[in-house]
């Protein structure tokens, strides 16, 4: 079975932009989560999505975005680029998004450049 | 508010020696835990996870974690080490009532020393 899989896998863009990041999950799986990562803040959850509707959302500020698509793919949206933005983003896919019951599986990730 | 704290910012072990990454959780219930790996240039694997039952929980690659309720922690145990060891150790808590999300540990990074 195909692993999760982010496209692209490196990206530089200039402040004030905008990118959008895409994540392909494990077949059958229904939920997909994203995170950011960087040396000063860590792995910081941004949202889930599960059936195309958002479920959980994160502590981030509303130039982040994403959606879920009716295959389970999702995109997320980051408009007008700050520097602080520079992060590497994951997105983790499971069957249900139930850590009580499923393992999320993490895909290689997408490192984003702010210049 | 779920809370995860790694004390050890980075670890240096020898080869062939034993093992310990400290995890600390805050958490009202009994929390969902986790330990991952990663690797450098790569996502998250995870190693093992707890979510009920027996408190000493085998992973992959030769890990083990014990949940310690009365010391809020999850321990990453590992006998002895192989040079391919070295990454960083994420510890994660999630909770029944918030989907797929995870609240990660800073990390730790595990130097292998030959």
């Amino acid at each position: 079975k195909a692993g999760v899989t982010q496209t692209p896998r490196y990206l530089i863009k200039t402040r004030g932009q905008q990118v959008t990041l895409s994540c392909s999950p494990i077949s059958g799986h229904r939920s997909v989560s994203w995170y950011q990562q960087t040396p000063g803040q860590g792995l910081q959850f941004l949202f889930e999505y599960f059936s195309e509707t958002q479920r959980n959302k994160g502590n981030f500020p509303g130039r982040f975005s994403g959606r879920q698509f009716s295959n389970s793919r999702s995109e997320m949206n980051v408009s007008t680029l700050e520097l602080g933005d520079s992060a590497l983003y994951l997105c983790a896919s499971s069957l249900a998004g139930q850590t009580s019951t499923d393992t999320q599986y993490f895909g290689p990730g997408t490192r984003l450049t702010v210049l | 508010a779920q809370s995860v704290t790694q004390p050890d910012i980075h670890i240096t072990v020898s080869e062939g020696a034993s093992l310990e990454l400290r995890c600390n959780y805050s958490y009202g219930a009994t929390p969902y835990l986790f330990w991952y790996v990663q690797s450098p240039g790569q996502g998250l694997q995870l190693l093992l996870k707890y979510f009920s039952g027996d408190t000493l929980v085998q992973g992959i690659k030769g890990f083990e974690a014990e949940f310690k309720r009365s010391q809020s922690s999850f321990n990453l145990r590992k006998p002895s080490v192989h040079w391919s060891d070295a990454a960083e150790y994420f510890c994660a808590v999630g909770a029944y009532n918030q989907g797929g999300k995870l609240i990660f540990g800073q990390g730790t990074e595990l130097s292998v020393k030959p």
